[in-house]
C-alpha cells in the first residue's frame, strides 16, 4: 500500500531557531515529491518539487532534501519566525498517467516567542 | 492575482439535500482536481479533469458529480448529502501532471 508518514506530528519551537520535518514514504514507482505549506483555514501552498534526480532544493528559509534510496525526506526550516505556524505536508506522486499523489497528514509546527 | 477561487466558503446542508461547490481558476491551466480534507487524514481526490469537457474518477467519488463546460471553471454536485460528507472541499489547478498545483482556499461543508 502506498503510504506517506511524517513525524513529528506536532512541534513546538522557539522563534529565530531551526527544525527538521521528516518524511518517510513506501510510494512506488517514484516521480516526484512535494512539500507543502498549509496555513490553518487556508489551502495548501506550494514549497518545493523534486523529481528522483535532485536530491536538496531550496526555497527561501525552506530547504528540502530527498534521499530516493532510502525513501526519505526532510525539510529544513531555518531562523524560524512566527509566521511559519502552520501544517506541513509532504506529498509523494506517481508515475503514469492519471493523477497520483499521496498525501502526508502533516506535521503541525507552531512557532512561539 | 486570483488564482483558484472557491465558492462558497462555508456551507450548512441537512441530509439529503443538494449542492454544488465552484471552482474557477485564471492562470489557463488544463488539469483541474477536487480533494477533501479529514481531520487525521491525508487529502483525498474526489475527481479530476484533464480538460474541458472531461472529467475522471478519483480515490472518493461516490456520492459525488463533477462537471467541466468551461475551460476555467470545475463544479462537484452533492446529490444527496450525507453526514460523511461534512469535510473542507480544496479546488486545485496545475499546468501538468508533474506541475506545481495551486489550491483554493476551500469549502467548509457540514452536513446535519
Amino acid at each position: 500500500k502506498n503510504q506517506v508518514e511524517q513525524s513529528p506530528q506536532s512541534l513546538i519551537i522557539l522563534e529565530g531557531k531551526n527544525c527538521t520535518l521528516q518524511c518517510n514514504y513506501t510510494v512506488s514507482p517514484f516521480s516526484n515529491l512535494r512539500w507543502y505549506k498549509q496555513d490553518t483555514g487556508r489551502g495548501p501552498v506550494s514549497l518545493t518539487i523534486m523529481t528522483f534526480s535532485e536530491n536538496t532544493k531550496s526555497n527561501g528559509r525552506y530547504t528540502a532534501t530527498l534521499d530516493a534510496d532510502t525513501k526519505q525526506s526532510s525539510l529544513h526550516i531555518t531562523a524560524s519566525q512566527l509566521s511559519d505556524s502552520a501544517s506541513y505536508i509532504c506529498v509523494v506522486g506517481l508515475t503514469g498517467g492519471g493523477n497520483k499523489l499521496t498525501f502526508g497528514t502533516g506535521t503541525q509546527l507552531k512557532v512561539e516567542l | 492575482n486570483a488564482g483558484v477561487t472557491q465558492t462558497p466558503k462555508f456551507r450548512v446542508l441537512k441530509t439529503g439535500q443538494s449542492m454544488t461547490l465552484l471552482c474557477a481558476q485564471d492562470m489557463n491551466h488544463e488539469y483541474m482536481y477536487w480533494y477533501r480534507q479529514d481531520p487525521g487524514m491525508g487529502l483525498r481526490l474526489i475527481h479530476y479533469s484533464v480538460g474541458e469537457g472531461t472529467t475522471a474518477k478519483g480515490e472518493v467519488p461516490d456520492g459525488y458529480n463533477v462537471s467541466r463546460l468551461k475551460k476555467q471553471n470545475f463544479l462537484l454536485g452533492l446529490e444527496s448529502a450525507a453526514p460523511s460528507q461534512t469535510s473542507v472541499y480544496f479546488c486545485a489547478s496545475s499546468y501538468s501532471w508533474t506541475g506545481g498545483y495551486t489550491f483554493g482556499s476551500g469549502t467548509r461543508l457540514t452536513v446535519v
